[in-house]
């Protein structure tokens, strides 16, 4: 099955600064990798996501990258701020099943 | 439009009782996904149905572990008899079809002591 991993487990950068954090996956048949951000107990929500058709994807401060070849993918949050503090998952759904494999989790802390 | 419905929010058994927990997904949603997310990992898929039929139930412990979605729109999922290691949150998602966003609901958090 699919195996997704996530790095680094903790991430901590001064606000202003950017982060970024990658994972890699093991199906070369995946083709939807969406990223979710969880607060400490709430539930996960979906901040961005990118299928295997496009290699780039930005909405405002966050983009997320996708090398098929290299078969990782990466999350990259400009300009942060202290409310980007959060448990960030990545995921990726293999064509033809719809259940998610996600990554351990980053545990983003944004310094003041 | 409402989110995803979880309850009850958190529950404290002792091993070898029963629970069952209860999801309400986004209205119109045909494919409702429960995860078991244990304390510092990700979400894990236990089950996926489509309306009211079971698209994958590979990674759920049948021994002790069952859902039902029986009208295609509520679900429940139950676990008899619980283990220590059942303690985790079991997080249900909605989507509109097979292949969609999937929303999460807040989930609910299980101790088995």
């Amino acid at each position: 099955g699919e195996n997704v991993e996530q790095h680094p487990s903790t991430l901590s950068v001064q606000e202003g600064d950017s982060a970024v954090i990658k994972c890699t996956y093991s199906d070369s048949a995946s083709n939807y990798f969406p990223w979710y951000k969880q607060e400490l107990g709430k539930r996960p929500q979906l901040i961005i996501d990118i299928r295997s058709n496009v290699g780039e994807k930005k909405d405002q401060r966050i983009a997320v990258t996708l090398n098929k070849t290299a078969k990782h993918f990466s999350l990259h949050i400009t300009e942060t701020q202290p409310e980007d503090s959060a448990v960030y998952f990545c995921a990726a759904m293999r064509g033809g099943a719809d259940g998610l494999t996600f990554g351990k989790g980053t545990h983003l802390i944004i310094q003041p | 439009e409402a989110g995803v419905a979880q309850s009850p929010r958190y529950k404290i058994i002792e091993k070898r009782q029963s629970v069952a927990f209860w999801c309400n997904p986004i209205s119109g949603h045909a494919t409702l996904y429960w995860y078991q997310q244990i304390l510092g990992q990700g979400p894990k898929l236990l089950i996926q149905f489509q309306n009211n039929g079971v698209v994958d139930d590979s990674q759920l412990p049948k021994d002790r572990f069952s859902a039902e979605r029986l009208k295609g729109v509520d679900s429940t999922l139950k676990i008899q008899p619980a283990k220590l290691e059942d303690s985790a949150v079991y997080l249900c998602a909605s989507s509109l079809d097979r292949g969609h966003i999937q929303y999460f609901g807040a989930g609910t958090r299980l101790s088995v002591l």
